[in-house]
């Protein structure tokens, strides 16, 4: 089983529609991040959490450390949201920063 | 404020040979790390280095290393290349230090074609 499992791996929408991506993990953790990734490759960090709820425009964030869960969601979606958006957690253990675990991502496509 | 800066961003090399590819973060970030990104694997972590001192690495054979310079650029080297090890290759820098996890900003990756 992955350290760190997404939800759903792939997504399709109508513009306008709610969207909810979700991130399960197994391991202690210091933070946890949500990453964008455009055809073509480049990375580009969404949110950094390590408790509660952050927004920025039409995405938002949560964080249950005790449910080890976090969700993005992206409302009024539009086609430029279009991406694969991925869950990494920087693991925590023996009082220190540990590596990165990604998740495999989900493929978003939002329809015109 | 210029951003992650990764070069080269296309090679092509065969089997047996070895590379060398450099990460240039943004101004005033002491931490680089580094990450291998393949179709079967997505994104795995290589791995992390803050002050020239690797603090973190990833599950990978000792044919990848990597360093970081007294200012903050970070090299990664891979020797005796294989087909395997064609992926696109990230680097990301963060104000992260001691106890802090700070927020990646990455560069647009080295895509290496091992032939």
């Amino acid at each position: 089983k992955n350290e760190v499992e997404q939800s759903p791996q792939n997504l399709t929408a109508q513009e306008g529609e709610f969207i909810t991506i979700n991130c399960s993990y197994s391991v202690g953790i210091s933070a946890l991040h949500w990453l964008q990734q455009h055809p073509g490759g480049g990375i580009v960090s969404l949110f950094m959490l390590s408790s509660g709820k952050k927004k920025h425009g039409r995405l938002i964030a949560t964080i249950n450390i005790q449910e080890k869960h976090s969700s993005l969601h992206i409302t009024a979606s539009h086609p430029r949201d279009s991406a694969v958006y991925i869950c990494a957690v920087r693991s925590w253990a023996g009082g220190s920063q540990g590596n990165l675990i990604f998740g495999k991502g989900t493929k978003l496509s939002v329809k015109p | 404020k210029a951003g992650v800066t990764q070069t080269p961003r296309y090679l092509i090399k065969t089997r047996g040979q070895q590379v060398t590819l450099s990460c240039s973060p943004i101004s005033g970030h002491r931490s680089v790390s580094w990450y291998q990104q393949t179709p079967g694997q997505g994104l795995q972590f290589l791995f992390e280095y803050f002050s020239e001192t690797q603090r973190n690495k990833g599950n990978f054979p000792g044919r990848f290393s990597g360093r970081q310079f007294s200012n903050s650029r970070s090299e990664m080297n891979v020797s005796t290349l294989e087909l395997g090890d064609s992926a696109l290759y990230l680097c990301a820098s963060s104000l992260w230090g001691t106890g802090r996890p700070g927020e990646l900003f990455f560069g647009e990756g080295s895509r290496l074609t091992v032939l």
